[in-house]
């Protein structure tokens, strides 16, 4: 069971706008900065969201994050075919003293 | 150009120990502000970290996981070494090597090696 809770699934159709939670503790999100990883199937995970709302050189601003209290969001407007992938989010935890990692949302394209 | 990747038995009986090798380039790990972690995602599951080292050797484990894993680095071959013990079919995972930042994120990532635990 991971430490941060997302939910397994989320979809939407093309041009929908998608939000994935993530929920986590006073230890984790409430102390630290979210980041969130892209998956395609057999690939490595990609960091598509860095320091709560950082967008890496090459995703689009349609990618938006967002943190409040112990809780983080992903936000994916103007949906399209190609994000559909696994996403994972991510904090540091300062009881575990370590990095800990949601579930994964598997995010479809309808 | 910013590479990892991990290199390492594809399979490995219960009970022994696996060593994985994670060799990297276009950074230095006695550089300050990185470190490389270990992550395993075992088939269909969700990415599990677990071990860290940072660019001054300090080392962070999984507490679940703490007894039985060693990292360590070699700056002149630029690799980082990961050795977990007393393997069980649980521990069947694709491992990643990453590179970590100062924010805790991990901006490059490794192909992933896939590691099966059978007799």
């Amino acid at each position: 069971q991971s430490v941060l809770t997302q939910p397994p699934s989320a979809s939407g159709t093309p041009g929908q706008r998608v939000t994935i939670s993530c929920s986590g503790n006073t230890s984790n999100i409430g102390s630290n900065t979210v980041h969130w990883y892209q998956q395609f199937p057999g690939t490595a995970p990609k960091v598509f969201i860095y320091s709560n709302n950082k967008r890496p050189s090459g995703v689009p601003d349609r990618f938006s994050g967002s943190k409040s209290g112990t809780s983080a969001s992903l936000a994916i407007s103007g949906l399209q075919s190609e994000d559909e992938a696994d996403y994972f989010c991510a904090t540091w935890d300062g009881n575990l003293n370590g990095p800990v990692f949601g579930g994964g949302t598997k995010l479809t394209v309808l | 150009q910013i590479t990892l990747k991990e290199s390492g038995p594809t399979l490995v009986k219960p009970t022994q120990t696996l060593t994985l090798t994670c060799t990297f380039s276009g950074f230095s790990l006695s550089a300050d502000g990185f470190n490389v972690a270990w992550i395993r995602q075992p088939p269909g599951k969700a990415l599990e970290w677990l071990a860290l080292i940072s660019w001054d050797d300090d080392k962070h484990y999984s507490p679940s996981l703490k007894n039985r894993l060693t990292i360590t680095k070699d700056t002149s071959k630029s690799q980082v070494v990961l050795t977990m013990t007393n393997i069980d079919p649980v521990d069947t995972a694709t491992y990643y090597c990453a590179r970590g930042l100062d924010d805790d994120s991990f901006d490059v990532w490794g192909q992933g090696t896939m590691v099966a635990v059978s007799a």
